[in-house]
């Protein structure tokens, strides 16, 4: 298994410019997120998914879109790149969650991306 | 909303010795996990140890174990034995069992080891 995959590692983009962040998993997982890290706050959740074709909101969703049209994808779309996206991107995935269970996410190696 | 808080950006241990990386939550919750989650230089994340909040035992992980006091909603990780390779950046989370898999981080701890 590769795990969880994301392209490219590293971009540099103008403001203004769009983009999209590809994020893969193969291990069959419902579940898929993007965060972003940003220095002292940790990594915050922009968008994630619990299946193909649902996508919800996470906690700085403002500037990404997403779309889940396969269990294994999950891309992350900057329409208009700005400044302040500038940060280190990672995509997660796991299991679905029920009540009481534990599992584990698992992190794809992260793109860093400088908006100028 | 859930908050995570790491109060130390900056720790700094010798090799062989004990360190411990302190976690403050808030939550109105009583259903939950917690974890520790190790990010090197490489920048990978790895999972270092989980907590359910309904288990009073504290979870424990080879050199890694935690302090879980809930009703102060604290949750401390404890590197015993420290090594070269323990150093990197350390990140708390809070996962809800009632809003699916979404973690909430803690803004994390460097941690450095000395030769």
């Amino acid at each position: 298994n590769a795990g969880v995959t994301q392209t490219p590692k590293f971009q540099v983009l103008k403001t203004g410019q769009s983009m999209t962040l590809q994020c893969a998993q193969d291990m069959n997982h419902e579940y898929m997120s993007w965060y972003r890290q940003d220095p002292g706050m940790g990594l915050r959740l922009i968008h994630y998914s619990v299946g193909a074709g649902i996508t919800d909101q996470g906690e700085v969703p403002n500037g990404y879109n997403v779309s889940r049209s396969t269990t294994e994808d999950f891309p992350l779309r900057l329409l208009s790149a700005a400044p302040s996206q500038t940060s280190v991107y990672f995509c997660a995935s796991s299991y679905s969650v029920g009540s009481g269970s534990s599992y584990e996410q698992y992190f794809g190696p992260g793109t860093r991306l400088t908006v100028t | 909303a859930q908050t995570v808080t790491q109060s130390q950006p900056e720790m700094s241990v010798q090799e062989a010795e004990t360190v411990t990386l302190s976690c403050t939550y808030d939550t109105s919750e009583s259903d939950y996990y917690l974890f520790w989650y190790k990010q090197p230089p490489s920048r990978q994340m790895i999972l270092v140890i989980r907590q359910e909040a309904y288990k009073q035992q504290n979870a424990t992980e080879n050199r890694f174990s935690v302090n879980f006091q809930k009703a102060a909603k604290s949750f401390s990780l404890k590197i015993s034995d420290s090594q070269l390779g323990d150093a990197a950046m350390y990140f708390c989370a809070y996962r809800s069992n009632n809003a699916g898999n979404m973690l909430t981080f803690g803004g994390g701890t460097r941690l450095m080891v000395k030769p």
